[in-house]
Parts: C-alpha cells; sequence; structure tokens
C-alpha cells in the first residue's frame, strides 16, 4: 500500500516567518512530488513539484526532497494570511500515474 | 490562463438514482483523472483515462462508476446507483507531459455530490 504520510496540524506560524512543511512516503519507486495547497471548499492547486534530490525554489516557495530518506519538505519564505491553507503533499511513481496524496497539513498564519 | 472545467457545482440525488458529473479538461491535455474527496478527508484517486481507455482505476472504482470522452471536449464520470457513502467532492484533473514539466496535474473546482 502506497502512503504518503503528514503531520495534521494545525501549524501556527507568525506572519513573515518561515513555515516548514514537512512529508514521508512509503513506495521508493515514487518518481514525482507535489506540493498543493487547498482553501478550504476548494480544489487543490499546485504550488510546485520536484522530482529530483535536493532543493527546487519558485519565490516564496521552496521544495525539497532526498530520495534516500523519503522526504518531502516544503519552506514557504516570509508567510503571508494569504498562505493559510491545507497544503498537500503527494506522489507519483510513473507519467500518467495516479497521484497518492497524504491527509495535509493546516497552516496558520498569525497576523 | 487554460482551467479545467466541472459541472454542475453542487449536485443532490436520492440514493440509487444515476448521476452523471462532467468536466472539460484543458485542451491540450491527453491525459484525464477522476478523485474524490470526503469532507474532512484525503483526497483520493478514482481513475485514469489517457487514448480513449482507462489506464488505472483504484478499488474504489467499482462496477458502479464508468468514464467515458463522449466528445473531444468532455470526460465524464457516471455513478450509476448511487450509495450515501458516495457523498463526496469529486474532482476532475488532465495533464500532459513534456521533457521539461514532467507530468502535473491541473484539478478543476469540484463538483459537490450529496446523496440522501
Amino acid at each position: 500500500q502506497k502512503e504518503v504520510e503528514q503531520n495534521s496540524g494545525p501549524l501556527s506560524v507568525p506572519e513573515g516567518a518561515i513555515a516548514s512543511l514537512n512529508c514521508t512516503y512509503s513506495d521508493r519507486g515514487s518518481q514525482s512530488f507535489f506540493w498543493y495547497r487547498q482553501y478550504s471548499g476548494k480544489s487543490p492547486e499546485l504550488i510546485m513539484f520536484i522530482y529530483s534530490n535536493g532543493d527546487k525554489e519558485d519565490g516564496r516557495f521552496t521544495a525539497q526532497l532526498n530520495k534516500a530518506s523519503q522526504y518531502v519538505s516544503l519552506l514557504i519564505r516570509d508567510s503571508q494570511p494569504s498562505d493559510s491553507a491545507t497544503y498537500l503533499c503527494a506522489a507519483e511513481m510513473n507519467r500518467d500515474d495516479k497521484i497518492i496524496f497524504g491527509k495535509g497539513t493546516r497552516l496558520h498564519i498569525l497576523p | 490562463e487554460p482551467e479545467v472545467t466541472q459541472t454542475p457545482s453542487h449536485q443532490v440525488t436520492q440514493m440509487g438514482q444515476e448521476v452523471i458529473l462532467r468536466c472539460v479538461p484543458i485542451s491540450n491535455h491527453l491525459y484525464f483523472y477522476w478523485y474524490r474527496q470526503i469532507l474532512g478527508q484525503k483526497v483520493e484517486f478514482l481513475v485514469s483515462f489517457y487514448n480513449n481507455e482507462i489506464s488505472e482505476k483504484s478499488e474504489i472504482f467499482d462496477d458502479q462508476f464508468s468514464v467515458e470522452r463522449p466528445d473531444g471536449s468532455n470526460f465524464t464520470l457516471k455513478i450509476r446507483s448511487t450509495k450515501l457513502e458516495d457523498s463526496a467532492m469529486y474532482f476532475c484533473a488532465s495533464s500532459y507531459f513534456d521533457l521539461a514539466l514532467k507530468e502535473t496535474q491541473y484539478f478543476g473546482p469540484g463538483t459537490r455530490l450529496l446523496v440522501l
């Protein structure tokens, strides 16, 4: 059974600070990893994807992947109240394969 | 910016009735998916579709479910005889593949299905 595990939170972070979200996955064959943001009652919105070990930066967001440890993380710098949402970590094994989602981490940015 | 659209946004039905959820994927995408999310739970894969056939389906996607791409733009999910536990938000997603972006799935806004 392929699993993606996340701490459900809530994670409370002061505005302007760095929010750090973590995720582990069970299937060592997973190749692509995604972070989606989901506001309450809305659909998942892709924030970042990563498939190579190391860091990938896009604006205030940095995704980190460590395949040896089966660990993915998302850093959000200069956190804003609008970043308050549930962040879904997801893993995909092959092209056109299904995405396995974690349960999500609720992030709350404190003004 | 192109986006995945879904209709209806909300659907209420009686148990045992058939429902059809509709999706219009992004026009140049080739891979299509249905996911569902029961309230308060995680997003779950139902089925993937490519080249006019099912690529993969989950254990949730039993004989009560079917998918179809009836024309060049729509992608539908049919539930033949709805059960109470089918109440959920249903998301359609589509993707393409290129060497730079690999395969990235974009989600529609969802259809909230309530079975009474």
